[in-house]
């Protein structure tokens, strides 16, 4: 069974740093491209950043908002993806998803974890 | 980077049809895939549509996807509606370097 667990959400000030991280179990993490996308208090789905296995680059791209102050990281080694949050500002309050999509060939499927909610607040 | 529009709320009755929007504001609808995620109150969100029109293993196949190049939109169909279909609906695609939501239809079935 696929399963992502998000956890390391809380509170912290303006200003403050924040590490999430998201357990991945039940298919092959390190051929998976990783996306976080958070959701604001009674606001949509909005999408974070990504990052590409290692076997395509590894790359990392992000949303205009948090570019140049939130990093995507993954430890294939650990089945494990981060999302560190840096100069933490009030409009970044959230509810924080790792999600991801897995082609099995004949089906697509997109699990999501049940996301770890962050309070930015003095 | 382009946007996803979606209709903010639709209401229809149970056993009646509804179709839910999503207008692509720049570059081909057609050119990425298009997913639609239901997601309830208090729960994460769940795909009910995979590349435009295909329908995840144990979604209804009152569900259905489609798109219009002429009007550059997708379309969610949700046929023989019941209560349990009461959600938020949100329309997802994506070009090189990012991935967009629509900002989410609210489907009331009364």
């Amino acid at each position: 069974e696929v399963q992502l667990v998000e956890s390391g959400g809380g509170l912290v000030k303006p200003g403050g740093s924040l590490r999430l991280s998201c357990a991945a179990s039940g298919f092959t993490f390190k051929n998976a491209w990783m996306s976080w996308v958070r959701q604001a208090p009674g606001k949509g789905l909005e999408w974070v950043g990504r990052i590409k296995n290692k076997i395509e680059g590894g790359t990392t791209d992000y949303a205009a908002p948090v570019k140049g102050r939130f990093t995507i990281s993954r430890d294939d080694a650990k089945n494990t993806l981060y999302l560190q949050m840096n100069s933490l500002k009030t409009e970044d309050t959230a509810v924080y998803y790792c999600t991801t999509s897995l082609d099995y060939g004949d089906y697509v499927t997109f699990p999501w974890g049940q996301g770890t909610l962050v309070t930015v607040s003095s | 980077n382009f946007m996803l529009t979606q209709p903010h709320s639709v209401s229809e009755s149970p056993g009646k049809t509804v179709a839910i929007s999503c207008t692509r504001s720049s570059g081909s609808i057609a050119s990425n895939y298009v997913q639609w995620f239901q997601q309830r109150p208090g729960s994460a969100p769940t795909n009910v549509i995979y590349e435009d029109n295909q329908r995840p293993s144990g979604v209804p196949d009152r569900f259905s996807g489609s798109i219009d190049s002429s009007s550059n939109s997708a379309s969610l169909t949700i046929s023989g509606l019941k209560t349990e279909d009461e959600a938020d609906y949100y329309c997802q695609s994506y070009d090189s370097s990012n991935q967009v939501f629509g900002g989410g239809t609210k489907l009331t079935v009364l």
